[in-house]
């Protein structure tokens, strides 16, 4: 069955130091999502590609995050600097683009967890 | 988007079933309704999804109200594997995937 990887599962950094998350999705999805989940929370959307297009960036702190999706394939965020409160673990999903659009499907990576000290 | 409401946590003994709810009063006649569970130290995983009709698969199956203000995910023998935080989401774009607090299901042996 076919799964999105990320990598790395674990990350323990510094305040202050820079950290980046990798995302392979499901070959063919278009749709790439990168999620933040604090502890005990659900799941909150950080930024939403369409192949290499950003569709949704509202919730992304752009001062200190960037993500990007250069050819439209695998993906990256980054956090620069790291702060206290960004422990979390960082959840990339892939989906189909399908005419229902409200009908698609997405498929979790196991999610990178980070500990910032 | 449109809210859900699901109880905090509910508890069941393996081998029985369990009925998991979800009211969505303000959903609209374009929004699916979509399930997820979350285990432990997991991403979440797709459970079933529908719009109208019940809907069933090999995982659980869906039943919604007639005027779909309602729905119901249904586990039909729990086992210990299916202890997780069940997620009650509406979609009807392609926007990315709300998520509410969700049921903390426990499965008692």
């Amino acid at each position: 069955e076919a799964e999105v990887a990320q990598s790395p599962r674990y990350k323990i950094t510094e305040k202050s130091q820079a950290v980046a998350f990798w995302c392979d999705p499901i070959s063919g999805h278009a749709t790439l999502y990168w999620y933040r989940q604090i502890l005990g929370q659900g799941p909150e959307l950080l930024v939403q590609f369409q192949d290499e297009s950003v569709v949704d960036d509202s919730q992304l702190p752009k001062d200190r995050f960037s993500a990007e999706r250069l050819k439209g394939v695998d993906s990256t965020l980054k956090i620069q600097p790291a702060e206290l409160g960004d422990s979390a673990m960082y959840l990339c999903a892939s989906s189909l683009v399908g005419l229902r659009r409200g009908a698609n499907v997405l498929t979790f990576g196991a999610g990178s967890r980070l500990t910032v000290l | 988007d449109a809210k859900t409401t699901q109880p905090n946590s509910m508890e069941s003994n393996e081998e029985e079933p369990v009925h998991l709810p979800c009211n969505h009063s303000t959903i609209s006649g374009t929004d699916y309704i979509h399930w997820y569970r979350q285990l432990p130290s997991q991403g979440p995983e797709y459970v079933i999804h529908g719009l109208t009709s019940n809907v069933n698969n090999r995982m659980a199956s869906l039943a919604i109200a007639e005027d779909r203000k309602s729905s119901t995910l249904i586990l039909h023998r729990a086992t210990l594997r299916d202890a997780a935080v069940y997620y009650c989401i509406l979609r009807r774009g392609a926007d990315g995937l709300t998520f509410g607090k969700g049921t903390h299901l426990i499965i008692q042996p």
